[in-house]
């Protein structure tokens, strides 16, 4: 089976950075995707991680290290937009693609 | 571009009642997945295909069905619907090789049970 971690809720200030974490237990890994999903639309993708290391993407950073079953998407110059629930999501050996519950994000001015 | 259809957007049906919820893609793509998410949770994986004839089920199959006799097309069966199937479903479907923004979702379905 797969277990997939994040944080419920986090608040942060327009301009500042914010690291959301996620933490998986996974049998067989294929790779880690982080998507933002506004209310009451489908989820976007935002970044994908196979090997270990970081993935730059303009204002949008992921990290993975597969040893630890650990990742974290970084939001940079954060603006009032990027409120949103950012989901961390696993494609396991079977390919199926596990999603976490979200990870609510409130920008405040 | 199509890309993932699904249909209706919205129902309402009562308990007890059945439907089918219709997810086509045009991208001759081989993976697809049907997915429910409640309100303020993530996705959870109700059935998923890795190609036509091949069906596996997921976190939550109790209480739906589906089928994969086209490539193209992914329906999800509720045959006695309940109160807690109570949703929005998403369908998506992704290349054999996933990698990247290779995956590909619909715009969701709304659906109360009543």
């Amino acid at each position: 089976g797969q277990n997939i971690d994040q944080p419920t809720e986090m608040t942060a200030t327009e301009g500042a950075i914010v690291q959301i974490n996620c933490t998986y237990q996974t049998s067989g890994f294929n790779g880690l995707f982080w998507y933002q999903q506004h209310a009451g639309e489908a989820p976007t993708f935002l970044s994908y991680n196979v090997l270990d290391g970081l993935e730059e993407k303009g204002r949008f950073s992921s990290f993975l290290s597969r040893s630890k079953g650990y990742s974290y998407l970084l939001l940079k110059e954060l603006q009032m937009k990027d409120s949103a629930s950012y989901l961390c999501a696993v494609l396991g050996s079977a390919r199926q693609l596990t999603f976490g519950s979200g990870t609510q994000l409130t920008v405040l001015p | 571009n199509a890309g993932v259809t699904q249909t209706p957007k919205f129902r309402i049906l009562k308990i007890g009642q059945s439907m089918t919820l219709q997810c086509t893609q045009d991208m001759n793509h081989n993976y697809m997945y049907w997915y429910r998410q409640d309100p303020g949770m993530g996705l959870k994986l109700i059935y998923y295909s890795v190609g036509a004839g091949i069906t596996d089920k997921g976190e939550v199959p109790n209480g739906y069905n589906v089928s994969r006799s086209t490539t193209e097309d992914f329906p999800l069966r509720l045959e006695l619907a309940a109160p807690s199937q109570t949703s929005v479903y998403f369908c998506a479907s992704s290349y054999l090789q996933i990698s990247g923004n290779t995956i590909y979702f619909g715009e969701g379905s709304w659906l109360t049970v009543v």
